[in-house]
């Protein structure tokens, strides 16, 4: 089974900053199946980023992935206060089929 | 555009079933682009994938819920459906439907609003 561990916990930065997220698989992964999600309190989540680097339309150029096999990055430059929300990393190909990370809370002093 | 639209019972009592509906607008729930997908977060707590399903009927499930879940389609109303047997309090979540994209990438890139549950007697 392959497991999502996302680091860290807890992100606490000031507007404009840069927001730096990892995703660490157990095992190596497609990058073509590796895909970050944002949720909002009280919101579904929202599709950021798929085949580890490719933005979903609409998602701004200030967003981006990268990553390889094991360890991937959701980066987040020039935080907005908007981008205060709950970061998803997400699988797809291993047993079970789909998983997720435990997920990384953004919080914009 | 597609939108998901779940449905069911808010409260569901201990060892029964839950039923969820999501219903499918803006295309066909018959298309071979999308697999359709079941998704919940516990209060507080992450996303957890329970299951998904293709157009053909085939449904594939997490390893978690294989024993106590079912996933199907009715293709004549656009619709898919969860059912979840002998639920606890440990089931309480918000339930999501979720398109999911695979083929050369996978990704969900359309969800229902999502629907609470609460299991309780």
């Amino acid at each position: 089974e392959i497991v999502l561990t996302q680091s860290p916990d807890t992100l606490s930065l000031s507007p404009g900053e840069r927001a730096t997220l990892s995703c660490r698989a157990s095992q190596s992964i497609s990058s073509s199946y590796l895909a970050w999600y944002q949720q909002k309190p009280g919101q579904a989540p929202r599709l950021l980023i798929y085949g580890a680097s490719s933005r979903a339309t609409g998602i701004p150029d200030r967003i981006s992935g990268s990553g390889s096999e094991t360890d991937f990055t959701l980066t987040i430059n020039r935080l907005e206060p908007e981008d205060s929300a709950v970061y998803y990393c997400q699988q797809y190909g291993s047993s079970p089929l789909v998983t997720f990370g435990g997920g990384t809370k953004v919080e914009i002093k | 555009q597609l939108q998901l639209q779940e449905s069911g019972p808010g409260l569901v009592k201990p060892s029964e079933t839950l039923s969820l509906t999501c219903t499918v607008s803006g295309g066909s729930i018959s298309s071979s682009t999308y697999y359709w997908g079941w998704i919940r977060q516990p209060p507080g707590k992450g996303l957890e994938w329970i299951g998904n399903i293709v157009y053909n009927g085939s449904a594939y499930y997490s390893p978690s819920f294989k024993t106590r879940v079912t996933i199907s389609l009715d293709t004549s109303k656009d619709q898919l459906s969860l059912k979840l047997s002998s639920v606890t309090a440990a089931d309480t979540a918000v339930y999501y439907c979720a398109a999911e994209w695979v083929g050369f990438y996978h990704y969900m890139d359309v969800w229902g609003r999502g629907t609470t549950v609460i299991v309780s007697s």
